[in-house]
């Protein structure tokens, strides 16, 4: 069955970056988008941008522009989003989603010095 | 970006109980191509989000038939015909016609 397979949690300090993985299994990896949320503690969920895995190509919300890098190995079935210069407002969790369909369990980051 | 507005926020419930959630949307939420791109995720504690109903009324493959979506334009209703344990947690709406795609504030079904 589809399975999306996310990376640990992961604690970094302000200014830092991290990169996040999302390893898919059970369907052809190329043939849908991957999306990224942003859902942090106790809010609703933030749509971060897309990426297809066929061509490479993304799309992002203007608000994540410079925060968020998508990108893909095809070789391992895996889609990755790097954050940058993180502040505690990039505290969250991060879910990575095949179109809503199926979603990874999600990856807590936590920004702390 | 288009508000998507929820109501309630929070919802007490028995078991066997019918409810509704309304979501309303600052912008009509009818594409050009004649679809409306409007879907329900529940988000159970601790756990990550499922999609319930997409394109406003169609049901995701394996969801219960006691959950049902309805409206068009701006304004939109979930309906569960019967609520069962498993039903707790928080329900969104999202929408996916105009860029970005956008999810409303949630609804939190809890257990009168």
């Amino acid at each position: 069955q589809v399975n999306l397979l996310q990376s640990g949690a992961a604690l970094v300090k302000p200014g830092a970056s991290v990169k996040l993985s999302c390893k898919a299994s059970g369907y052809t990896f190329t043939d849908y988008y991957i999306h990224w949320v942003k859902q942090s503690h106790g809010k609703s969920l933030e749509w971060i941008g897309y990426i297809n895995p066929n061509s490479g190509y993304t799309n992002y919300n203007e608000k994540f522009k410079s925060k968020a890098t998508l990108t893909v190995d095809k070789s391992t079935n895996t889609a990755y989003m790097e954050l940058s210069r993180l502040t505690s407002e990039d505290s969250a969790t991060y879910y990575c989603t095949r179109s809503y369909t199926e979603w990874g369990q999600g990856t807590l980051v936590t920004v702390s010095s | 970006d288009v508000v998507l507005t929820q109501t309630p926020p929070t919802l007490s419930a028995t078991i066997g109980q019918s409810v509704s959630i309304s979501c309303r949307s600052s912008q009509s939420l009818l594409h050009s191509n004649g679809n409306t791109y409007l879907h329900w995720l529940l988000q159970r504690p601790g756990q990550s989000p499922q999609l319930l109903i997409y394109l406003v009324s169609r049901l995701e493959s394996g969801v219960p038939n006691r959950f049902s979506g309805s409206g068009s334009g701006t304004d939109f209703t979930l309906k569960i015909s019967g609520v069962e344990a498993e039903d707790l947690g928080v329900y969104y709406c999202v929408q996916g016609t105009h860029a970005p795609p956008t999810f409303g504030g949630g609804t939190k079904l809890e257990l009168k």
